[in-house]
Protein backbone atom coordinates (compact mmCIF):
# COMPACT_ATOMS: atom_id res chain seq x y z
CA UNK A 1 0.00 0.00 0.00
CA UNK A 2 1.16 3.84 -0.93
CA UNK A 3 2.29 5.62 1.97
CA UNK A 4 0.77 8.94 2.24
CA UNK A 5 2.47 12.92 3.31
CA UNK A 6 0.62 15.38 5.33
CA UNK A 7 1.13 18.47 6.96
CA UNK A 8 1.50 17.95 11.09
CA UNK A 9 -0.67 20.74 11.80
CA UNK A 10 -2.81 23.69 10.63
CA UNK A 11 -5.62 26.14 11.66
CA UNK A 12 -8.98 27.02 10.10
CA UNK A 13 -10.89 29.84 11.26
CA UNK A 14 -14.82 28.86 12.14
CA UNK A 15 -17.19 28.88 8.82
CA UNK A 16 -14.29 29.09 6.49
CA UNK A 17 -13.36 26.06 4.10
CA UNK A 18 -10.84 23.77 5.66
CA UNK A 19 -8.61 22.34 3.04
CA UNK A 20 -6.11 19.26 4.21
CA UNK A 21 -3.46 18.13 1.57
CA UNK A 22 -1.92 14.88 1.27
CA UNK A 23 0.25 13.35 -1.21
CA UNK A 24 0.72 9.95 -2.03
CA UNK A 25 3.21 10.31 -5.13
CA UNK A 26 3.39 6.19 -5.29
CA UNK A 27 -0.59 5.37 -5.48
CA UNK A 28 -1.18 2.71 -7.72
CA UNK A 29 -3.78 2.63 -10.18
CA UNK A 30 -6.22 0.18 -7.94
CA UNK A 31 -5.62 2.23 -5.09
CA UNK A 32 -8.25 3.83 -3.17
CA UNK A 33 -7.81 7.44 -0.89
CA UNK A 34 -9.76 7.37 2.65
CA UNK A 35 -10.14 10.17 5.07
CA UNK A 36 -10.56 9.29 8.97
CA UNK A 37 -10.55 11.77 11.33
CA UNK A 38 -10.18 11.81 15.49
CA UNK A 39 -11.39 14.13 17.64
CA UNK A 40 -9.63 14.30 20.97
CA UNK A 41 -10.54 10.97 23.79
CA UNK A 42 -12.44 9.19 20.60
CA UNK A 43 -11.97 6.44 18.19
CA UNK A 44 -11.38 7.17 14.66
CA UNK A 45 -14.32 8.33 12.60
CA UNK A 46 -14.72 7.34 8.90
CA UNK A 47 -15.42 10.17 6.40
CA UNK A 48 -14.76 9.50 2.81
CA UNK A 49 -13.20 7.94 0.09
CA UNK A 50 -12.22 8.00 -3.38
CA UNK A 51 -10.76 6.14 -6.64
CA UNK A 52 -10.38 8.92 -9.12
CA UNK A 53 -13.85 10.85 -9.45
CA UNK A 54 -14.13 13.95 -6.84
CA UNK A 55 -16.74 12.75 -3.94
CA UNK A 56 -18.74 14.52 -1.97
CA UNK A 57 -21.11 13.06 0.99
CA UNK A 58 -22.54 14.92 4.06
CA UNK A 59 -19.46 15.58 6.05
CA UNK A 60 -16.70 16.42 3.57
CA UNK A 61 -15.84 16.57 -0.15
CA UNK A 62 -12.29 14.87 -1.64
CA UNK A 63 -10.33 15.98 -4.78
CA UNK A 64 -8.18 14.06 -5.99
CA UNK A 65 -6.14 15.01 -8.54
CA UNK A 66 -5.62 13.62 -12.05
CA UNK A 67 -2.29 12.38 -11.63
CA UNK A 68 -3.76 11.03 -8.76
CA UNK A 69 -0.40 11.65 -6.75
CA UNK A 70 -2.65 14.24 -4.14
CA UNK A 71 -5.89 14.69 -2.99
CA UNK A 72 -7.50 17.70 -0.70
CA UNK A 73 -10.16 16.80 1.99
CA UNK A 74 -12.58 20.14 1.89
CA UNK A 75 -14.40 20.61 4.97
CA UNK A 76 -16.67 23.42 3.30
CA UNK A 77 -17.88 25.52 6.25
CA UNK A 78 -15.64 24.16 9.93
CA UNK A 79 -17.13 24.53 12.85
CA UNK A 80 -15.16 24.02 16.32
CA UNK A 81 -16.35 20.33 15.97
CA UNK A 82 -14.25 19.58 13.04
CA UNK A 83 -10.84 20.19 15.46
CA UNK A 84 -9.27 16.83 15.74
CA UNK A 85 -6.37 14.83 13.91
CA UNK A 86 -7.05 13.90 10.06
CA UNK A 87 -5.56 10.66 8.50
CA UNK A 88 -5.61 9.53 4.71
CA UNK A 89 -4.86 6.64 3.91
CA UNK A 90 -4.13 5.00 0.75
CA UNK A 91 -4.89 0.95 0.02
CA UNK A 92 -6.25 -1.01 -2.68
CA UNK A 93 -9.58 -2.05 -1.53
CA UNK A 94 -10.12 -5.92 -0.86
CA UNK A 95 -6.38 -6.03 -0.52
CA UNK A 96 -4.75 -9.01 0.76
CA UNK A 97 -3.05 -6.90 3.50
CA UNK A 98 -5.40 -6.66 6.90
CA UNK A 99 -3.80 -3.71 8.08
CA UNK A 100 -4.61 0.02 7.30
CA UNK A 101 -1.21 2.38 7.08
CA UNK A 102 -1.56 4.98 10.05
CA UNK A 103 0.18 8.17 10.27
CA UNK A 104 0.37 10.99 12.42
CA UNK A 105 -2.48 12.32 10.61
CA UNK A 106 -2.53 16.50 10.13
CA UNK A 107 -4.06 18.15 13.62
CA UNK A 108 -6.63 20.57 12.79
CA UNK A 109 -7.45 23.60 14.66
CA UNK A 110 -10.38 24.90 13.90
CA UNK A 111 -10.48 28.80 15.71
CA UNK A 112 -13.12 30.87 16.79
CA UNK B 1 -22.26 6.95 18.71
CA UNK B 2 -20.72 4.72 16.21
CA UNK B 3 -22.28 1.15 17.47
CA UNK B 4 -19.31 -0.07 18.76
CA UNK B 5 -18.72 0.22 22.62
CA UNK B 6 -16.01 -0.26 25.05
CA UNK B 7 -15.82 -0.60 29.00
CA UNK B 8 -14.07 0.76 31.03
CA UNK B 9 -13.17 4.18 29.56
CA UNK B 10 -10.48 4.78 31.77
CA UNK B 11 -8.38 2.17 33.77
CA UNK B 12 -5.15 2.31 36.16
CA UNK B 13 -3.51 -0.95 36.78
CA UNK B 14 -0.37 -2.03 38.23
CA UNK B 15 2.07 -4.28 36.98
CA UNK B 16 0.73 -7.77 38.64
CA UNK B 17 -2.97 -7.14 38.20
CA UNK B 18 -4.91 -8.99 35.85
CA UNK B 19 -7.98 -6.90 33.68
CA UNK B 20 -9.98 -7.10 30.84
CA UNK B 21 -11.14 -4.68 28.06
CA UNK B 22 -14.60 -5.04 27.03
CA UNK B 23 -15.40 -4.16 23.58
CA UNK B 24 -19.32 -4.61 21.93
CA UNK B 25 -20.42 -3.46 18.28
CA UNK B 26 -24.56 -3.33 17.25
CA UNK B 27 -23.98 -3.30 14.32
CA UNK B 28 -23.98 -7.12 12.86
CA UNK B 29 -20.26 -6.82 11.31
CA UNK B 30 -18.44 -9.88 11.41
CA UNK B 31 -15.13 -8.65 11.55
CA UNK B 32 -13.33 -7.17 14.66
CA UNK B 33 -10.16 -5.52 15.26
CA UNK B 34 -8.20 -3.94 18.32
CA UNK B 35 -5.69 -1.05 18.25
CA UNK B 36 -2.95 0.39 20.30
CA UNK B 37 -2.58 4.49 20.37
CA UNK B 38 0.48 5.84 22.04
CA UNK B 39 0.95 9.24 22.21
CA UNK B 40 2.60 10.49 18.81
CA UNK B 41 2.60 7.30 17.42
CA UNK B 42 0.58 5.83 14.76
CA UNK B 43 -2.08 3.36 15.60
CA UNK B 44 -0.85 -0.03 15.54
CA UNK B 45 -2.84 -3.30 14.59
CA UNK B 46 -2.97 -5.46 17.19
CA UNK B 47 -5.58 -8.62 16.29
CA UNK B 48 -7.63 -9.52 13.88
CA UNK B 49 -10.66 -11.75 14.64
CA UNK B 50 -12.94 -12.87 11.16
CA UNK B 51 -16.39 -14.72 12.39
CA UNK B 52 -14.62 -15.00 15.93
CA UNK B 53 -11.59 -16.83 14.46
CA UNK B 54 -8.62 -14.67 15.18
CA UNK B 55 -6.69 -13.61 11.46
CA UNK B 56 -4.09 -11.69 12.51
CA UNK B 57 -1.94 -10.99 15.03
CA UNK B 58 0.72 -8.51 14.83
CA UNK B 59 3.51 -9.61 16.98
CA UNK B 60 2.13 -8.18 20.12
CA UNK B 61 3.31 -9.69 23.64
CA UNK B 62 1.52 -12.82 25.59
CA UNK B 63 0.48 -10.35 28.13
CA UNK B 64 -1.92 -9.43 26.00
CA UNK B 65 -4.87 -12.05 25.14
CA UNK B 66 -7.56 -11.79 22.90
CA UNK B 67 -11.02 -13.51 22.91
CA UNK B 68 -13.69 -12.99 20.32
CA UNK B 69 -16.79 -15.52 22.21
CA UNK B 70 -18.95 -14.28 19.00
CA UNK B 71 -19.13 -11.94 16.46
CA UNK B 72 -20.98 -9.34 18.39
CA UNK B 73 -18.22 -9.27 21.38
CA UNK B 74 -14.33 -8.93 21.87
CA UNK B 75 -12.06 -8.93 24.84
CA UNK B 76 -8.85 -7.89 26.04
CA UNK B 77 -7.23 -9.61 28.54
CA UNK B 78 -4.11 -8.16 30.05
CA UNK B 79 -1.90 -9.22 32.63
CA UNK B 80 1.33 -8.51 34.22
CA UNK B 81 1.90 -5.27 32.27
CA UNK B 82 4.64 -3.13 31.80
CA UNK B 83 4.38 0.69 31.90
CA UNK B 84 5.30 1.00 28.35
CA UNK B 85 1.99 -0.62 27.60
CA UNK B 86 0.23 2.58 29.06
CA UNK B 87 -1.62 3.82 25.64
CA UNK B 88 -5.32 4.32 23.92
CA UNK B 89 -6.52 1.00 23.11
CA UNK B 90 -9.10 1.08 20.71
CA UNK B 91 -11.50 -1.63 18.98
CA UNK B 92 -13.27 -1.11 16.09
CA UNK B 93 -15.42 -3.30 13.44
CA UNK B 94 -16.18 -3.59 10.28
CA UNK B 95 -18.77 -5.52 7.89
CA UNK B 96 -16.27 -7.96 6.85
CA UNK B 97 -12.42 -8.18 6.08
CA UNK B 98 -13.05 -7.34 2.26
CA UNK B 99 -14.70 -4.03 3.23
CA UNK B 100 -11.54 -3.56 6.20
CA UNK B 101 -11.09 -0.17 4.71
CA UNK B 102 -14.85 1.07 6.27
CA UNK B 103 -14.19 0.35 10.03
CA UNK B 104 -16.09 1.73 12.86
CA UNK B 105 -14.15 2.56 16.18
CA UNK B 106 -15.14 2.48 19.76
CA UNK B 107 -14.25 5.37 22.04
CA UNK B 108 -11.39 3.39 23.51
CA UNK B 109 -10.01 2.28 26.52
CA UNK B 110 -7.43 4.58 28.46
CA UNK B 111 -5.16 2.22 30.09
CA UNK B 112 -2.22 3.59 32.57
CA UNK B 113 0.02 1.02 33.71
CA UNK B 114 1.85 1.86 36.96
Amino acid sequence: DAKTTQPPSMDCAEGRAANLPCNHSTISGNEYVYWYRQIHSQGPQYIIHGLKNNETNEMASLIITEDRKSSTLILPHATLRDTAVYYCIVRRYAGNNRKLIWGLGTSLAVNP
Amino acid sequence: ETGVTQTPRHLVMGMTNKKSLKCEQHLGHNAMYWYKQSAKKPLELMFVYSLEERVENNSVPSRFSPECPNSSHLFLHLHTLQPEDSALYLCASSQDLVGIETQYFGPGTRLLVL
